[in-house]
């Protein structure tokens, strides 16, 4: 099973500010690796889908990069509504595997 | 406008059955791949199971021989059919459709439910 880690584990920012999160795979997961927004009492929601690709609806501030075991979201300009739990999921191999989860509260 | 409802959660004992219901709407859903995932505090998002439109089913090892999933493409309704529950089987459950990229499915999940909460305690 591929193991995702997530850093830092709680971000504390403003808005406005630009913030990166990060998604460590065990092993290679190649280019397939997405990025959902949890906020509280909802469901997930794709942010970013092989690696960089904004799924329908988001906004343009998000952007994902990396490949193989690195990844990283980044939000350009923290809006109000961006505060939220991300988490990174890869399907590169069975079982699909999601990260722990980082939370951006606001500072 | 896509919408998936979910239902049949609830408080349920130790080794007895469920059955979960995903009502579609606002897609041609069969013709897409949907999936079961479920969220706990301790543990997180864990995929669950995944069944294609052409009815290919995965499983997470952990509910291999216990749960079932299936699809009524005439009515739009996925189902996951839960045996032999376990308190480790309590979670909210999402059905999610998973996102068509390259003119096939993927193993992402675009749409989501509100979530059917499970709770297995005697």
């Amino acid at each position: 099973e591929i193991a995702l880690t997530q850093s830092p584990g709680t971000l504390s920012l403003s808005p406005g500010e630009r913030v990166t999160l990060s998604c460590r795979a065990s092993q290679s997961v190649s280019s397939y690796l997405a990025w959902y927004q949890q906020k509280p009492g909802q469901a997930p929601r794709l942010v970013i889908h092989n690696v960089s690709k904004r799924a329908t609806g988001i906004p343009v501030r998000f952007s994902g990069s990396g490949s193989g075991t690195d990844f990283t979201l980044t939000i350009s300009s923290l809006a109000p509504e961006d505060f939220a739990v991300y988490y990174c999921q890869q399907r590169s191999a069975w079982p699909y595997t999601f990260g722990q989860g980082t939370k951006l509260e606001i500072k | 406008e896509v919408q998936l409802l979910e239902s049949g959660g609830g408080l349920i004992q130790p080794w007895e059955s469920l059955r979960l219901s995903c009502a579609a709407s606002g897609f041609t859903f069969s013709t897409y791949a949907m999936s079961w995932v479920r969220q706990t505090p301790n543990k997180g998002l864990e995929w669950v199971s995944t069944l294609t439109n052409g009815g290919t089913s995965y499983y997470t090892d952990s509910v291999k021989g216990r749960f079932t999933v299936s699809r009524d493409n005439s009515i739009s309704t996925l189902y996951l059919q839960m045996d032999s529950l376990t308190a480790d089987d309590t979670a909210i459950y999402y059905c999610a459709s998973n996102l068509q990229y390259g003119g096939t499915w993927s193993g992402f999940f675009d749409s989501w439910g509100q979530g059917t909460l499970v709770t297995v305690s005697a």
